[in-house]
């Protein structure tokens, strides 16, 4: 069964602080792995990663993946209280079927 | 805004009733997928339609339909309605068929009393 787990799942952190978040997966024939943001509306997209070793930026935000270990990271530099909202991973697997991890939700205290 | 839109926003209705649930994509998107998100269950996919013919089916129940249409609108349609299947629907729409970015729409909450 293909599963996608993120950790940690819950974290509250100050302003300013530097977070990582963890995505381990087990699919069947795997494509893609997603990051996406979710604030109290619809998942907003991050990141797609396909390729091992490669950083993908954006801001204060980057992500890596390993497809040898099986995981990605999420880092979030210099938090902001902006920055809290709820980080789902999700892995495109075999039949182009997305499947998500529970997710992670960040809370940053000013 | 990510172009992608969804009517109505919410929709209360009985056990046992029917409803339909709409998605526009992107202009220019070939590919919809619906979600359902509940408490209980986290964000599940249920159905991807790439050009008006079904691509992928996930944890989709038998009495859930969906369909796309030629002018690429999508319609989820959820019959026999069961209190569980309260939840927020999200439809996604990307250009390609595999691997490539999904953008989701606004959502579409149903409760079910």
């Amino acid at each position: 069964e293909d599963k996608v787990v993120q950790s940690p799942l819950s974290l509250v952190v100050h302003e300013g602080d530097t977070v990582t978040l963890n995505c381990s997966y087990e699919v069947t024939n795997f494509r893609s792995l997603l990051w996406y943001k979710q604030e109290k509306k619809a998942p907003t997209f991050l990141f797609m990663l396909t390729s091992s070793g490669i950083e993908k930026k954006s801001g204060r935000l980057s992500s890596i993946l390993d497809k040898k270990e099986l995981f990605s990271i999420l880092n979030i530099t210099a938090t902001q209280t902006g920055d809290s909202a709820v980080y789902l991973c999700a892995v495109e697997a075999n039949g182009n079927k997305l499947v998500f991890g529970a997710g992670t939700i960040l809370r940053v205290k000013s | 805004d990510s172009g992608v839109t969804q009517t109505p926003k919410h929709l209360i209705t009985a056990t046992g009733q029917r409803v339909t649930l709409r998605c526009s994509p992107r202009s220019g998107d070939l590919s919809v997928y619906w979600y359902q998100q509940s408490l209980d269950q986290g964000l599940q996919f249920l159905i991807q339609y790439y050009n008006g013919e079904e691509r992928a089916k996930g944890n989709i129940l038998e009495r859930f339909s969906a369909q796309q249409f030629p002018d690429l609108h999508s319609e989820l349609n959820l019959s026999s309605l069961e209190l569980g299947d309260s939840a927020l629907y999200f439809c996604a729409s990307s250009v390609q068929v595999e691997t490539d970015t999904q953008y989701f729409g606004p959502g579409t909450r149903l409760t079910v009393l």
